[in-house]
Order: structure tokens, then C-alpha cells, then sequence
């Protein structure tokens, strides 16, 4: 079966460095992704990666993917008010999707 | 684009009473899927329909759980009778193709349902 853990919290200066942990067990995994859920919405696909890269850029996004040690994280550059959120991580196998629990980012000022 | 449209956003329903959510997915994705989230958790999966067949409903407790598609389009989930537990956030997405290459989902906003 598929199990993804992330850390639950984080708390960052505006301005800072984001750096969300997730990890995964299914080596089979042929996606990785990380979605935003703000406050009262449905979840917003920040990006993904495909299994056979180690790092994908967009804008202020870094995804850093570790297939050995099942290890994903997302780097969320010059952190803004408005990146406070949970961040899930998912995993694809087969044809379904398996989240996390989220991490909840606080941005303080 | 619309998104994907879900309704209602908020219920609340005393227990064993019936409850339907229904949901529009992003017009040419023929991939829907109705998801569960509890509270402090990430979605869980309890149905997916390629077009009008829902090829994945293993997680769809059947017993008070319900959902179909007719004419591979819109969707409604139901649920008859109603628990405490049930109380939950149902999200909706929709994809191209669950086999097209990142198959990139697009989730509807949710329906937060109460049961008192």
C-alpha cells in the first residue's frame, strides 16, 4: 500500500526560505506532486515531478526528489503572506493519487 | 474556465437523514473523482469513473455510500443514511485521462458536510 508522511507545521519569516519534508513508501511511484490548500478551498497543484528526475524548477517553486531514500521536499523561495496554506504531498500509483496529511505554513512578518 | 463546480459547499444534516453532493467537472476531462477529507487530514479516495464507469470504487463504503455519472458528464455522490462520521469535506477533481502522462487533477472547492 502507499503511505505518505509530511511534518504537520511550519512557521517562516516572510521574505525566507520554505523548505516542506514529505515522505513516501512506494518505490513504484511514477508522479510525485505538491498541492496548496488555502482556507475553505479545494486543492491547487502547485507542481510535480516525474520519478526519473532529481530536481525541477518554477519560479520561486524547487522540488528536490531522492527516489533512494523515498524523500521529497518542496523549497518555496522569498516566502510571501500569501504562500500561508497546507502543502500537501502525493504520490502516484496505479492510476490513484495518495496525500499526505499536509504541512500548514504560517508566513509571520 | 469554470473549474470544477461542486454544490453545495456547506450541509448540515442530523444523522440518518440522506444527503447528495453533486459535481461538474472541467468540460473534455473524462476522468472524475470523488475524494474524502477529514479534518486535519489529505483527501482519501473513494470513487473514480472513466467516463460513465467507475473502474475504481473499492474505498466507497457501499453499504450508505452511493455515486453515478450518467452520461459521463456530471456527477453525484449520496449518501443514505447519514452517520457522525461522515462528517467530512467531499472534493470532487477531474483529469483528462487517469493513464495520460502526469494526469494532472483539478479539484472543485468541496462540499463541507456536518452531521449532528
Amino acid at each position: 500500500g502507499e503511505d505518505v508522511e509530511q511534518s504537520l507545521f511550519l512557521s517562516v519569516r516572510e521574505g525566507d526560505s520554505s523548505v516542506i519534508n514529505c515522505t513516501y513508501t512506494d518505490s513504484s511511484s511514477t508522479y510525485l506532486y505538491w498541492y496548496k490548500q488555502e482556507p475553505g478551498a479545494g486543492l491547487q497543484l502547485l507542481t510535480y515531478i516525474f520519478s526519473n528526475m532529481d530536481m525541477k524548477q518554477d519560479q520561486r517553486l524547487t522540488v528536490l526528489l531522492n527516489k533512494k531514500d523515498k524523500h521529497l521536499s518542496l523549497r518555496i523561495a522569498d516566502t510571501q503572506t500569501g504562500d500561508s496554506a497546507i502543502y500537501f504531498c502525493a504520490e502516484r500509483y496505479d492510476y490513484k493519487l495518495s496525500f499526505g496529511a499536509g504541512t500548514t505554513v504560517t508566513v509571520r512578518a | 474556465e469554470a473549474g470544477v463546480v461542486q454544490s453545495p459547499r456547506y450541509k448540515i444534516i442530523e444523522k440518518k437523514q440522506p444527503v447528495a453532493f453533486w459535481c461538474n467537472p472541467i468540460s473534455g476531462h473524462n476522468t472524475l473523482y470523488w475524494y474524502r477529507q477529514n479534518l486535519g487530514q489529505g483527501p482519501e479516495l473513494l470513487i473514480r469513473y472513466e467516463n460513465e464507469e467507475a473502474v475504481d470504487d473499492s474505498q466507497l463504503p457501499k453499504d450508505r455510500f452511493s455515486a453515478e455519472r450518467l452520461k459521463g458528464v456530471d456527477s453525484t455522490l449520496k449518501i443514505q443514511p447519514a452517520e457522525l462520521g461522515d462528517s467530512a469535506v467531499y472534493l470532487c477533481a477531474s483529469s483528462l485521462r487517469a493513464n495520460s502522462g502526469a494526469n494532472v487533477l483539478t479539484f472543485g472547492a468541496g462540499s463541507r458536510l456536518t452531521v449532528l
